[in-house]
């Protein structure tokens, strides 16, 4: 079983559309929660940390369900703009404090 | 403020010859972490240095080192190159504590022959 696992898509929606992305992690000690973008050859970008009360920035919302040990992240209003690829990624934190990301979820948003 | 920078932006070695890739972290951010991403396979972790000290390593062969200066700039060494060792490989810092966030580099993307 992976580490952390993903739907890999790819999720194809019209502008405006919403669309939702969730993750599970096999880990219990994970400590630390995030969901980056990364486009296409390029780096991954930050996209907003996760914690278990749940957090809203802008147009995205993410969830944290410890006890099922499940992430999501909600897009609402899609824009072009949006299209990317969508990594869940966790930290067991303490000695460890490595990444660790899932494959991550392709996001094609049309006109 | 400036990111986290990577040098080269792009290395082609033959097999058998040895990479060496560099990174500057965000100022102030005394963690360096390096990543690999090879073609089709997510990112696997590969390093991780604080205070000039390695404090973990993935699950990779030991011709992948490196090394953490005092000003907290690292290097990524990679010794008998293998044609699978071409990747793009991520930088990223972070503060102190564990768990922080990591912020990426553009990356160096390695291609052996």
């Amino acid at each position: 079983r992976k580490e952390v696992e993903q739907d890999p898509g790819p999720f194809n929606v019209p502008e405006g559309a919403t669309v939702a992305f969730n993750c599970t992690y096999s880990n219990s000690a994970s400590q630390s929660f995030f969901w980056y973008r990364q486009d296409c050859r390029k780096e991954p970008k930050l996209l907003m940390s996760v914690y278990s009360s749940g957090n809203e920035d802008g147009r995205f919302t993410a969830q944290l369900n410890r006890a099922s040990q499940y992430i999501s992240l909600l897009i609402r209003d899609s824009k072009l703009s949006d299209s990317a690829t969508y990594l869940c990624v966790v930290n067991v934190g303490g000695a460890t404090n490595k990444l660790i990301f899932g494959t991550g979820t392709l996001l094609a948003v049309q006109p | 403020e400036a990111g986290v920078t990577q040098s080269p932006t792009h290395l082609i070695k033959t097999r058998g010859q040895q990479a060496t890739l560099r990174c500057s972290p965000i100022s102030g951010h005394t963690s360096v972490y390096w990543y690999q991403q090879a073609l089709g396979l997510g990112l696997q972790f590969l390093l991780w240095y604080d205070e000039g000290e390695e404090r973990n390593r993935g699950n990779f062969p030991p011709r992948f080192s490196g090394r953490q200066f005092p000003n907290y700039s690292s290097e990524l060494n990679v010794n008998a190159l293998e044609l699978e060792d071409s990747a793009l490989y991520l930088c990223a810092s972070s503060l102190a504590p564990a768990g922080a966030v990591q912020f990426f580099g553009p990356g160096t993307r390695l291609t052996v022959l």
